[in-house]
């Protein structure tokens, strides 16, 4: 079975500042999806990043930005320039490349981000 | 509002009740997943299913709880005789198809409270 941690339960960053939030994962799979997710206050889940393993690339989304060390099997994630909507939990999520009763995601037990000012 | 509803968002229950929360997938997605997310915890995985079908249950605990996912309407997580450990917020996602190369799209929640 997967699994995903997260050993940061809070972190802080200055706004306008960057902060790295880390995630490994364990699996013997080769092919799988990693994912970040924020989850405000109002507790939406909102996909903030997604990784595809087969991809030596790192993705970026805008300010978002992740470290992915398939070797290391370490997935981290980066926010640059902070802002204060950026504060929120964040999970890591796992998802197997393989179809049927692999589609379900394993997350992390979370990151809870401030951004002061 | 195109995206997953889930309703209601907030269900208060008294231990042995019956507690029923509803999922209504996107448009066009035939996939549902349910997660569990205990206080300060990240979400388990609890079941998938696709119209009428279960395909995988394995984060089901084995007595009262049951899922459905009907050919017409939403779908269905059921907890029967709700203990106070059932307390937790519970998130529906959908997608349009099995394969993972499918980004999953979340519902708000539905925040049950075990009285």
């Amino acid at each position: 079975a997967q699994t995903v941690t997260q050993s940061q339960p809070e972190m802080s960053v200055q706004e306008a500042e960057t902060v790295t939030l880390s995630c490994t994962y364990d699996t013997s799979e080769s092919d799988y999806y990693l994912f970040w997710y924020k989850q405000p206050p109002s507790r939406q889940m909102i996909l903030v990043i997604r990784q595809e393993a087969y991809k030596q690339q790192n993705a970026t989304e805008n300010r978002f930005s992740v470290n992915f060390q398939k070797a290391a099997k370490s997935f981290s994630l980066k926010i640059s320039d902070s802002q204060l909507g950026d504060a929120a939990m964040y999970f890591c999520a796992y998802r197997s490349a393989f179809a049927g009763t692999a589609s379900k995601l394993t997350f992390g037990t979370g990151t809870r981000l401030q951004v002061t000012l | 509002n195109a995206g997953v509803m889930q309703n209601p968002r907030h269900l208060v229950r008294r231990r042995g009740q019956e507690a029923r929360l509803r999922c209504s997938p996107m448009k066009g997605h035939s996939h549902v997943y349910w997660y569990r997310q205990l206080p300060e915890e990240g979400l388990k995985f609890m079941v998938y299913l696709q119209k009428e079908n279960i395909i995988d249950e394995s984060g089901m605990p084995k007595e009262r709880f049951s899922a459905e996912f009907p050919k017409e309407g939403p779908s269905i997580l059921r907890i029967q005789q709700v203990v106070r450990g059932d307390s937790a917020a519970y998130f529906c996602a959908s997608s349009n198809r099995g394969d993972p190369n499918q980004p999953q799209h979340f519902g708000d929640g539905t925040r049950l409270s075990i009285l």
